[in-house]
């Protein structure tokens, strides 16, 4: 068990509509990552979150937004959906933004769009 | 722009045996590199990293990875392959703007 705790594991919705995806880091974790992984694309860096402020963006739509609250937990919002948006998303975490600390992932919440 | 190549997509390996998943990239400065694994329907697991130091790098489960600069290769090696070992195999390299570049994966099974 990472700690690090993705909710809900799996979302069924059709297309045009809105979901948030949520994310609790390991306790002590300052820093939070989101990932979409699909079978096209891979595992593609979407966004990082360190104590609430936004640190570094990836290949994020803007369709897409997220934020992380003072309590640590982030909340993935993805508007305007896709049948491309049916993915994997993953949260990871890390103790700080130093470039070498290892990143602890959650099981992640699988999105379908239908 | 940093990159990573798993050049095969899977991999097989009889148990007992010596593995080697490969991995090679490409970034600019100093590499900051890891192996990440994933079993069905879960999330990446951590397995080790290389920030500087020995070129051999040991990790979880008995694995290790062997750096090699002139080569850009991170080669993730176990002496002897478990069953349990079989999974979804993932090298990434990370850049000073924090961005975690992962690999296309490489699927190793491990044969009874």
């Amino acid at each position: 068990d990472s700690g690090v705790t993705q909710t809900p594991k799996h979302l069924i919705t059709a297309t045009g509509q809105r979901v948030t995806l949520r994310c609790s880091p390991r306790s002590g974790d300052l820093s939070v990552y989101w990932y979409q992984q699909s079978l096209d694309q891979g595992l593609q860096f979407l966004i990082q979150y360190y104590n609430g402020e936004e640190r570094a963006k990836g290949n994020i739509l803007e369709r897409f937004s997220a934020q992380q609250f003072p309590d640590l937990h982030s909340e993935l919002n993805l508007s305007s959906l896709e049948l491309g948006d049916s993915a994997l998303y993953f949260c990871a975490s890390s103790v700080d933004d130093r470039d070498y600390q290892p990143q602890h992932f959650g099981d992640g919440t699988r999105l379908s769009i239908l | 722009a940093q990159s990573v190549a798993q050049p095969e997509d899977q991999v097989n390996v009889a148990e007992g045996n010596p593995l080697t998943v490969k991995c090679t990239y490409s970034v600019s400065g100093n590499p900051y590199l890891f192996w990440y694994v994933q079993y069905p329907n879960r999330g990446l697991q951590f397995l080790l990293k290389y920030i500087t130091g020995d070129n051999l790098v040991k990790g979880s489960y008995g694995f290790e990875a062997e750096f090699n600069k002139s080569q850009t290769s991170f080669h993730l090696k176990k002496p002897s392959a478990l069953v349990s070992d079989s999974a979804l195999y993932f090298c990434a390299v990370r850049d000073i703007r924090g961005q975690l570049t992962f690999g296309s994966g490489t699927q190793l099974t491990v044969l009874p």
